[in-house]
């Protein structure tokens, strides 16, 4: 079965430091994987999203993440850390074929000290 | 509409209590997907309709959910003889189709948040 494990629930970074939010996957086919951002009693923001066409993947708000098959890691990074980058982050997976549905991470809030 | 719209966004009900949640998805989308969310549960998928095509409900936790899909349209999440554990942020989302080749995006609306008394 195809599941997501994000490897910390809370990250705390001073604001210019360098952002990393770790992503782990299982799917026995290539997956399609994506970062969502949810803001304080808010819906879900898509940030980026792989989809097998280049490795690196650029998204909004100067994230990035890095798709590496030989780790199954899609870790999300951000070189310098803004305060309006405080929220939740949820990495998901959905396997390819019919199915339609994402599997989402546990999440992981993003706290950010001035 | 511009985006995926939820109603109530917030719901406080009694123990016992019929609840219907309604999502009304972007114009064109074909797939809207229905998720629970709770403290420190990420997103658990419940449901979600392809068109004209019999939905998933694999993720359903019990038989007093259900949901339908009334024209391609409007969905309807329902849960009778709600309980304490129901009490969830309920989101829905759509995208433009489900599954095939592509990377299709979700968007997803505000939620609605239901408290079960």
């Amino acid at each position: 079965a195809q599941s997501v494990t994000q490897l910390g629930s809370h990250v705390s970074v001073s604001e210019g430091a360098l952002v990393l939010l770790r992503c782990n996957y299982s799917s026995s086919v290539p997956p399609y994987l994506f970062w969502y951002v949810q803001y304080p009693n808010q819906g879900l923001q898509l940030l980026l999203k792989y989809t097998s066409a280049a490795t690196l993947v650029k998204g909004i708000n100067g994230f990035e993440a890095e798709f590496k098959k030989s780790e199954t890691s899609f870790h999300l990074t951000k070189p310098s850390a803004h305060m309006s980058d405080a929220a939740e982050y949820f990495c998901a997976v959905r396997p390819g074929g019919s199915q339609g549905n994402l599997i989402f991470g546990k999440g992981t809030k993003l706290s950010v000290k001035p | 509409g511009a985006g995926v719209s939820q109603s109530p966004s917030n719901k406080v009900t009694e123990k016992g209590k019929d609840v219907e949640l309604r999502c009304d998805p972007i114009s064109g989308h074909t797939a809207l997907y229905w998720y629970r969310q709770s403290l420190g549960q990420g997103l658990e998928f419940l449901i979600y309709f392809q068109g004209n095509s019999a939905p998933d409900k694999s993720g359903l936790p019990s038989d007093r959910f259900s949901a339908e899909r009334t024209g391609g349209s409007v969905s309807t999440l329902t849960i009778q003889r709600t309980q304490q554990e129901d009490s969830a942020v309920y989101l829905c989302a759509s995208s433009l189709r489900a599954g095939g080749s592509g990377a299709n995006v979700l968007t997803f609306g505000a939620g609605s948040r239901l408290t079960v008394l």
